[in-house]
């Protein structure tokens, strides 16, 4: 199994709290992803990061922010809670992007429940 | 944005028949689109990637294809077994190439 771990893999909170969630790898992988899983959406793309301090926007970035500092921790930061983002967050890596033999495959974390009351 | 369509309903087949996954999308055709299982509270596990160029992939019981005239691609299990009941998800790669967007899975029942 790809080395990913994510962290807190359970948290409940209140809503207007801050959060973080991190996600750590030891592939020295260049990409990594933050995804929300809900039923009935599937898992959308939050941000992701093709190195370290170059981060891009997902399709539900509003309400998120992330980090990447070291190659190694990519962090979801959600600064003010709210009841619409209770979800599974799950992280992924990626070696390389899609071109030529590689596959672009993603690793995914075991995913981290988030519920805001 | 992309939208990407999997079976609604979940799947539920005999075991040793073959199942038959799509997935459908619209707007830009991507250029890569790959295939993944998820188990109940587990992260999804790659399976397989087509190409645009490429109609078919095989990879023991699993066979892939991929049309984009009919922007759709089809996901089959042959022989199928209980173990391979789970949700099976398609992603396309996005226009830059760097991000991948995910259907909403079929979830597959194989009954003994």
């Amino acid at each position: 199994d790809a080395g990913i771990t994510q962290s807190p893999r359970h948290k409940v909170t209140e809503t207007g709290t801050p959060v973080t969630l991190r996600c750590h790898q030891t592939e020295n992988h260049r990409y990594m992803y933050w995804y929300r899983q809900d039923p009935g959406h599937g898992l959308r793309l939050i941000h992701y990061s093709y190195g370290v301090k170059d981060t891009d926007k997902g399709e539900v970035s509003d309400g998120y922010s992330v980090s990447r500092s070291k190659t190694e921790d990519f962090l979801l930061t959600l600064e003010s809670a709210t009841s619409s983002q209770t979800s599974v967050y799950f992280c992924a890596i990626s070696e390389s992007r899609l071109a030529g033999p590689n596959t672009g495959e993603l690793f995914f974390g075991e995913g981290s429940r988030l519920t805001v009351l | 944005s992309q939208k990407i369509e999997q079976n609604s309903e979940a799947l539920n087949i005999q075991e040793g028949k073959t199942a038959t996954l799509t997935c459908n999308y619209t707007n830009y055709s991507p250029a890569y689109l790959q295939w993944y299982r998820q188990d109940p509270g587990r992260g999804p596990v790659f399976l397989l990637l087509i190409r645009e160029n490429e109609k078919e992939k095989r990879k023991e019981r699993l066979k892939v294809t991929f049309d984009t005239t009919l922007k759709q691609s089809l996901f089959h299990i042959t022989a199928s077994q209980p173990a391979d009941s789970a949700t099976y998800l398609c992603a396309l790669d996005g226009p830059t190439g760097n991000q991948f967007y995910f259907g909403t899975g079929t979830s597959l029942t194989v009954i003994p």
